[in-house]
């Protein structure tokens, strides 16, 4: 069976730029969160999307913003880029069942680079 | 508030050699604690989990933990390491709040294996 699939792989764009980030879960799965890793450090949480619906965020600003898809994909998008925001984006797929058993597996990443 | 933390930043050793990777938590409330291996440009795979019952938990490619509730700990080792287990190592507990689950991660630990 097929990962967690995310494109594209890298991506760079200047300051004030916006960026679409994009992730396929594995089959079954009806859950996606995404992840910020910046250089060094563990991953952070942004969202967590079940059913087309927004669960949970964590402490981003607005400029994150996300979707899910009736198929279960998900886009991220990042408006008015920053430096900071450079990083690796980690898309995580899981069940959905809504407990804290729900394991994520996570897909190879999209390196986004902000010049 | 749930927080992890890696008590090695690095963790170098030479082939054939035990190591162990440290991992301590803080949680209030139902624990479950996963590791995760990051290669060199790669996302996160999930090498196992602690989600109930046996303390002693058997993971892929020959790594185990032991979760010790008194010690608030899940340490990571492996008898015999090889040269392709370079790699970063993350510990992660799920936070579980008003219906979605989120992992929080620690810095990481950086395992470098020497012939």
């Amino acid at each position: 069976d097929a990962g967690v699939t995310q494109s594209p792989t890298h991506l760079i764009k200047t300051r004030g730029q916006q960026v679409t980030l994009r992730c396929s879960p594995i089959s079954g799965h009806k859950s996606v969160s995404w992840y910020q890793q910046v250089l060094g450090q563990g991953p952070q949480f942004i969202f967590q999307y079940y059913e087309k619906e927004e669960r949970g965020r964590g402490n981003f600003p607005d400029r994150f913003s996300a979707r899910q898809f009736p198929n279960y994909s998900s886009e991220l998008n990042v408006n008015a880029l920053l430096l900071g925001d450079s990083a690796l984006y980690l898309c995580a797929s899981s069940l959905g069942q809504g407990a804290g058993t729900d394991t994520q597996y996570f897909g190879p990443g999209t390196r986004l680079t902000v010049l | 508030a749930q927080s992890v933390t890696q008590l090695d930043s690095q963790v170098p050793v030479f082939e054939e050699a035990p190591v162990e990777l440290r991992c301590n938590y803080s949680s209030s409330v139902s624990v479950y604690l996963f590791w995760y291996v990051q290669y060199p440009n790669q996302g996160l795979q999930l090498l196992l989990k602690y989600l109930s019952g046996s303390t002693l938990v058997k993971g892929i490619n020959g790594f185990e933990a032991e979760f010790n509730k008194s010690q608030t700990s899940f340490h990571l080792r492996k008898p015999s390491v090889h040269i392709s287990d370079t790699a970063e190592y993350f510990c992660a507990v799920t936070l579980f709040s008003g219906g979605y689950n989120k992992l929080i991660f620690g810095a990481g630990t950086r395992l470098a294996v020497h012939p």
